[in-house]
C-alpha cells in the first residue's frame, strides 16, 4: 500500500536559518504530493502541492518538488522565522478512486529567536 | 468560503459513553473525509463519502463507529461504547470531485475518555 517516510523531530532551527524536511514516498501510479502544516490546537492547513513529476510547490517561502525517481518531495526554506514553528506533515493522494490521503507521522519544527 | 466546521472542539467523557460529532465541509464540496489523529501521529483515513453515499471504510472503523451524511451536506461520527483507545483528535475533510484537488481540514474534535 501507499506510505509516506519524513525525518523524524523535532527540529530546532535559529531565526533566519535554513530549513530541510526530508520525505520520501511509495505509491503504486502517480500519486498527488501534499505538505501541510499543523499550529498548536488547530487543524491541518494546506501548505504547498505538486500533482507530476517535476512539478514545484512552492508557498509563504516554502518549496518542495515532485522526484519521481527518487520518491522524494522534500520541504525547504530559504530563511524560517519564529511564525513558522509548527508540525508539518508530508502526504500523498491516491491517484484514482477516492483520493484518500496518506500522511507521514510529522515533524515538529521549532524556530528559536 | 467559511471553511470545514467541526463540532465540538472538545469532548470529554466517560468510558462507555457515546458519542457524537458534526462536520459541516465547506458548501461546494460534495467529497467528505473523516481522520483519526492520535498524538505524535498523522491523521489515519477512516472513511470517505461522496455526497451521501459512504463509499469506503478503513479497518480502523470498528463496528462501534457510524458516520452518516445523511443529505449530502454535513456528516456525523458516533463512536458507541467509548474505549480507552478511542482517545485521539477526529478530523473532518473535505473537497471538491475533480481530480487533484486538495482536502481542506476543519480544526478537528479532540475525544478523551475517562
Amino acid at each position: 500500500g501507499n506510505s509516506v517516510t519524513q525525518m523524524e523531530g523535532p527540529v530546532t532551527l535559529s531565526e533566519e536559518a535554513f530549513l530541510t524536511i526530508n520525505c520520501t514516498y511509495t505509491a503504486t501510479g502517480y500519486p498527488s504530493l501534499f505538505w501541510y502544516v499543523q499550529y498548536p490546537g488547530e487543524g491541518l492547513q494546506l501548505l504547498l502541492k505538486a500533482t507530476k513529476a517535476d512539478d514545484k510547490g512552492s508557498n509563504k517561502g516554502f518549496e518542495a518538488t515532485y522526484r519521481k525517481e527518487t520518491t522524494s518531495f522534500h520541504l525547504e526554506k530559504g530563511s524560517v522565522q519564529v511564525s513558522d514553528s509548527a508540525v508539518y506533515f508530508c502526504a500523498l493522494s491516491d491517484p484514482g478512486g477516492y483520493q484518500k490521503v496518506t500522511f507521514g507521522t510529522g515533524t515538529k519544527l521549532q524556530v528559536i529567536p | 468560503d467559511t471553511g470545514v466546521s467541526q463540532d465540538p472542539r472538545h469532548k470529554i467523557t466517560k468510558r462507555g459513553q457515546n458519542v457524537t460529532f458534526r462536520c459541516d465541509p465547506i458548501s461546494e464540496h460534495n467529497r467528505l473525509y473523516w481522520y483519526r489523529q492520535t498524538l505524535g501521529q498523522g491523521p489515519e483515513f477512516l472513511t470517505y463519502f461522496q455526497n451521501e453515499a459512504q463509499l469506503e471504510k478503513s479497518r480502523l472503523l470498528s463496528d462501534r463507529f457510524s458516520a452518516e451524511r445523511p443529505k449530502g451536506s454535513f456528516s456525523t461520527l458516533e463512536i458507541q461504547r467509548t474505549e480507552q483507545g478511542d482517545s485521539a483528535m477526529y478530523l473532518c475533510a473535505s473537497s471538491l470531485e475533480t481530480s487533484n484537488q486538495p482536502q481542506h481540514f476543519g480544526d478537528g474534535t479532540r475525544l478523551s475518555i475517562l
